[in-house]
């Protein structure tokens, strides 16, 4: 069964440093999303790709994080500088279309700590 | 707002006993809701959906899930729990317009 891929799977980071996520999505899925998960609580969507387009990164902190999709299939999420409270699990999930009446695939996720 | 609850932190049940994990949702027009289960360290897997027509929806492993529109509730059932389904529940929701908002989860704990 096709699955999204992530990694790395786990990141320790100074705060200040930069750092970066990669995603793979089931091959054919045009529309991407990375979430961010904080322990407790459920993911909260950080930014939509429609194919290589931005549809919505109205939650993304615009000022240190950024996402590119470039050739519309593998996507990274970066962060610079990372701070302690970027602490928390991103989560890449992808579907076959941008209407939420798909379902989201999710990957494992990269559980990042910013010490 | 738009919002999805989940009033249980946590769900403890006996193993071979019915478990109940409950969701409401605040989303305006017609919802789309959707279960998710996550074991740890891992991803999000879809279990189920309600998007129109029967209001109890079959889903993965043997769960289902109701949906009440008068109540406001799309809570996920089983009848009888496996220790295997110990594991953390999302409900999530959507009204429609793109963007899927979640619970903040119920841990589900099934002792044998």
């Amino acid at each position: 069964e096709a699955e999204v891929a992530q990694s790395p799977r786990y990141k320790i980071t100074e705060k200040s440093q930069a750092v970066a996520f990669w995603c793979d999505p089931i091959s054919g899925h045009a529309t991407l999303y990375w979430y961010r998960q904080i322990l407790g609580q459920g993911p909260e969507l950080l930014v939509q790709f429609q194919d290589e387009s931005v549809v919505d990164d109205s939650q993304l902190p615009k000022d240190r994080f950024s996402a590119e999709r470039l050739k519309g299939v593998d996507s990274t999420l970066k962060i610079q500088p990372a701070e302690l409270g970027d602490s928390a699990m991103y989560l890449c999930a992808s579907s076959l279309d941008p209407d939420t009446y798909y379902e989201q695939y999710f990957g494992p996720g990269t559980r990042l700590t910013v010490t | 707002a738009q919002s999805v609850a989940q009033p249980e932190d946590q769900v403890n049940v006996a193993e071979g006993n019915p478990l109940t994990v409950k969701c409401t949702y605040s989303v305006s027009g017609n919802p789309y809701l959707f279960w998710y289960v996550q074991y740890p360290n891992r991803g999000l897997q879809f279990l189920l959906k309600y998007i129109t027509g029967d209001n109890l929806v079959k889903g993965s492993y043997g769960f289902e899930a109701e949906f009440n529109k008068s109540q406001t509730s799309f809570h996920l059932k089983k009848p009888s729990a496996l220790v295997s389904d110990s594991a953390l529940y999302f409900c999530a929701g959507d009204n429609q317009g793109g963007k899927l908002i979640f619970g903040q989860g119920t841990e589900l704990s099934v002792k044998p």
